[in-house]
């Protein structure tokens, strides 16, 4: 089955612990993006990717990193997390160049404490 | 930042036709229009996409008026199921092939029995 898969759907941490949500696409899609979503903000982009080694910002890249090592994974990593990052996570994939729409990943739930 | 309007919400009942519209008055002449919804807190979905011409999937139809200013999007038998959060989204481009999704509050459609 077509899908994009993040782990793990829920998690609670402690301001300042490390911690990496994982993405990983199975349609060998270019295109991979994370966004958060927010009471009254809707979703917003965090940060986006093109292809393997090419990464940009999005609107909210603030305490955010990523990366693209491989094609169908594209891991969210919080250095140092903080209360304002408790949010509602999706990563979404898409084929460069097709015009059918972005599979979004089942979501990720984080609170930080 | 969204170039979409939605109405906040609609009802619906059971077996009817749901018609949703969207404006988009700044729309470009080459954007194209996606719908997408979100079923409670899980991943948002695509439903269908179109440039000028009515479109049609298994999932639904979408009429696209002939300015472009304003589409529709009709589920045709709405089930309970369909109770959602539905997203009319303008694709924006950037420089360089990068993209996002803008999207806004969506119209909260509660389909009846």
């Amino acid at each position: 089955e077509a899908q994009v898969t993040q782990n793990p759907r829920y998690l609670i941490t402690v301001t300042g612990k490390k911690l990496t949500v994982t993405c990983s696409q199975n349609m060998n899609h270019e295109y991979m993006s994370w966004y958060r979503q927010d009471p009254g903000l809707g979703l917003r982009q965090i940060y986006y990717s093109m292809n393997v080694e090419v990464t940009d910002k999005g609107d909210v890249p603030e305490g955010y990193k990523v990366s693209r090592k491989e094609k169908r994974n594209f891991p969210l990593i919080l250095e140092s997390p903080s209360p304002n990052q408790t949010s509602l996570y999706f990563c979404a994939s898409r084929r460069t160049g097709s015009l059918l729409g972005y599979t979004f990943g089942s979501g990720t739930r984080l609170t930080v404490v | 930042d969204a170039k979409t309007t939605q109405p906040t919400s609609m009802d619906c009942a059971e077996g009817r036709a749901a018609n949703l519209p969207c404006n988009h008055s700044t729309i470009s002449g080459n954007e194209y229009v996606y719908w997408y919804r979100q079923i409670h807190s899980q991943g948002p979905q695509y439903i269908i996409h179109g440039l000028k011409n009515n479109e049609t999937n298994e999932m639904a139809s979408l009429i696209i008026t002939e300015d472009r200013k304003s589409s529709t999007l009709i589920l045709p038998h709405a089930t309970l199921r369909d109770t959602a959060v539905y997203y009319c989204i303008v694709r924006v481009e950037g420089q360089g092939g990068s993209e996002k999704l803008v999207f806004g509050k969506g119209t909260k459609l509660t389909v009846n029995p």
